[in-house]
């Protein structure tokens, strides 16, 4: 089974706070995600990677940055946290032809902003 | 952009009975279909995927997909209270640049 690992797992932000989500996947997975997930939206993609050094964004991506300084890492980034940012994020690899495109999602990161 | 709606949004259903879960999607030329399950608290994780028109069958789970209708389903046969959870249906236009779009979820609670 695939492994992604999120960290951290919860994290209290201050309104115009820098907050760094962090995943790690030990797959070699070339395709990363970022998802945040919120009640009555379901999973929406906020910015996603296509190997190391890659970033694309997603259908969401204002007011967040994303960064893959390898094959196993991906980190998503609030460089100026607000309110609206409150969620549950969710990394996930996988995502290759040869593997079905099937998905392996983190434990997720629960984000709260004040 | 594609678009993806389920239905319905919740479901409540006896323990034993067939659930019957819909997706439509809006881009004619997606390629992977998939369904992934969400327990409360817990992380989304995959179930089943099709790639072409017809029906994959695997135990109590089985995908319909119907291209032309811009559909597809999951159905599960004999439904058991270990099923109650979120499901999530799943779509990407293309296997190269695989970028899936999530549908909002359906809520199901199977009752002993």
């Amino acid at each position: 089974e695939a492994a992604v690992t999120q960290s951290p797992r919860n994290k209290v932000a201050v309104t115009g706070g820098k907050v760094t989500l962090s995943c790690n996947q030990t797959n070699n997975h070339n395709n990363m995600y970022w998802y945040r997930q919120d009640t009555g939206h379901g999973l929406r993609l906020i910015h996603y990677s296509y190997g190391a050094g890659s970033t694309e964004k997603g259908d969401i991506p204002d007011g967040y940055k994303a960064s893959r300084p390898s094959q196993e890492n991906f980190s998503l980034i609030l460089e100026l946290a607000t309110p609206s940012q409150t969620s549950v994020y969710f990394c996930a690899s996988g995502g290759d032809w040869g593997g079905g495109n099937t998905l392996y999602f983190g434990a997720g990161t629960r984000l709260s902003v004040l | 952009q594609q678009k993806v709606q389920q239905s319905p949004e919740s479901l409540i259903v006896p323990e034993g009975a067939m659930t019957s879960l819909n997706c439509t999607f809006s881009d004619s030329a997606s390629q992977y279909f998939a369904w992934y399950r969400q327990h409360s608290g817990k992380a989304p994780k995959a179930l089943m995927s099709i790639f072409s028109n017809g029906e994959k069958e695997e135990g109590r789970f089985t995908i319909h997909l119907n291209k032309a209708s811009l559909h597809f389903s999951l159905h599960i046969r004999d439904s058991q209270p270990s099923d109650s959870a979120l499901y999530l249906c799943a779509v990407s236009a293309s296997g190269g640049n695989y970028k899936p779009t999530f549908g909002k979820g359906t809520s199901l609670v199977v009752h002993p």
